[in-house]
């Protein structure tokens, strides 16, 4: 399979744990985003990589969140001392120079869902 | 006010009908617009993106006014596999970024 690939799947955490989300993205694309999601809701946009350069962050995502993605691969999203409101479903999505510019196509993964207790 | 706006919904609609949603954005730099298909519990997928000059894909048309800030998207002869959650999407509106903005979703459902 070579698509977009989210671990774990599914997280349960008790309030105030720390929780860290994997992704690795399509082997060829350089643009690596995360996005939440909640129910009802679009995908609302956390961050974005362009190889291993953080280009944006969300001004609604706290402190507690932060992404890397060293060597400009996989990328980890993690939550410090998780809250009840920060549970939903963790998306992440990649996209290459070209299929962005020509299609906007991103190219998403099945997603890691946060509960936290 | 939203970056990106659409109305939720759900619209309930019979085979074989012709629909329509419509979404606005408040940036009125943005540069490029798309619509996305997400079905119940699946990720998000590239339906198709929107040209300035309108554009069709089989049964669905989608256009873009500019002046008005609105995406729209048309699908004709609805079928019942048609029935998923509809999501407009905003390219960033700098130069050289690819931030893409989602609206809430429209919900489709097409009944038998």
């Amino acid at each position: 399979d070579t698509g977009v690939s989210q671990n774990p799947r599914h997280k349960i955490t008790k309030r105030g744990q720390n929780v860290t989300f994997r992704c690795d993205p399509i082997s060829e694309h350089n643009r690596l985003y995360w996005y939440r999601q909640t129910l009802g809701q679009g995908p609302e946009f956390l961050t974005y990589f362009q190889n291993e350069a953080q280009l944006e962050k969300s001004r609604l995502l706290s402190d507690r969140f932060s992404a890397e993605r060293p060597k400009g691969s996989f990328s980890t999203l993690e939550i410090q001392r998780t809250e009840q409101g920060d549970s939903a479903m963790y998306l992440c999505a990649s996209s290459s120079r070209t299929s962005a510019q020509n299609t906007g196509e991103l190219f998403f993964g099945e997603g890691s869902r946060l509960t936290v207790l | 006010r939203k970056e990106v706006e659409q109305d939720p919904g759900p619209f309930n609609v019979p085979e074989g009908a012709t629909v329509a949603f419509n979404c606005t954005y408040s940036n009125s730099a943005s540069q490029s617009f798309f619509w996305y298909r997400q079905d119940c519990r699946k990720e998000p997928k590239l339906l198709m993106s929107v040209y300035s000059s309108g554009n069709e894909d089989g049964r669905f048309t989608a256009q873009l006014n500019r002046a008005s800030q609105y995406i729209s998207l048309l699908i004709r002869d609805s079928k019942l596999s048609d029935s998923a959650t509809y999501l407009c999407v905003v390219n960033g509106a700098t130069s050289g970024t690819y931030k893409y903005i989602f609206g809430t979703g429209t919900r489709l459902k097409v009944l038998a």
